[in-house]
């Protein structure tokens, strides 16, 4: 059973647009919302994290939306460059354990 | 600036074979994780310890064992390989458990069971 759900599996962007993939979860007792991004041949990094008791987070071209009430969260990449081009991971943090969305490929065209 | 370091990289194992995926960490951290990556299905949680000498399952520990014996080291033993653990590894490691403790990953290790 997949814990957190994400979408859409693979994604194609152009250069200065803006990726937006989506997450959604079940459990409330999730505490701690992180993206994950990885290279090809890399391990997962992490990107940028929200509590569930902010609506919003910002750093930089990459915006964490959550919706509590809605149990869904979305990372927002502005300007996408060519070197965003990765897969990125959502993920929910319960007791000793990051459930992690199933990934989501982009790819930004130049 | 090494942090997570896993070895080794690559590796071909026959059905029925054994082996240990090394991990060290030299960031002191307390909590270390062994995650692995199968296509599609993001990451899943193998096993993970909370400080030296303690040692947790995870969603899919079934065919696998670690051990913590100081703070730097979690090995991941394999016993008996299955065509089912064709994976890519993952080692982790955090300073704490506690929400907002960033978790970092090793670069993994390849895993094909023939």
């Amino acid at each position: 059973q997949q814990q957190v759900k994400q979408s859409p599996q693979s994604l194609i962007v152009q250069k200065g647009g803006i990726s937006i993939i989506n997450c959604a979860y079940e459990n409330t007792a999730f505490d701690y919302f992180p993206w994950y991004q990885q290279f090809p041949g890399k391990g997962p990094a992490l990107l940028i994290a929200i509590r569930p008791d902010v609506s919003e987070k910002k750093e930089g071209r990459f915006t964490i939306s959550f919706n509590k009430s809605a149990k869904q969260f979305s990372l927002h990449i502005m300007d996408s460059q060519p070197g965003d081009s990765a897969t990125y991971f959502c993920a929910a943090k319960g007791t000793n354990n990051l459930f992690f969305g199933t990934g989501t490929r982009l790819t930004v065209i130049p | 600036n090494a942090g997570v370091t896993q070895t080794p990289k690559f590796r071909i194992l026959k059905i029925g074979q054994s082996m240990t995926l090394q991990c060290a960490q030299d960031m002191n951290h307390n909590y270390m994780y062994w995650y692995r990556q199968d296509p599609g299905m993001g990451l899943k949680l193998i096993y993970y310890s909370v400080g030296a000498g303690i040692t947790d399952k995870g969603e899919v520990p079934n065919g696998y064992n670690v051990s913590r014996s100081t703070t730097e080291d979690f090995p991941l033993r394999l016993e008996l390989a299955a065509p089912s653990q064709t994976s890519v590894y993952f080692c982790a490691s955090s300073l704490t458990g506690s929400s907002g403790n960033t978790i970092y990953f090793g670069e993994g290790s390849w895993l094909t069971v023939v």
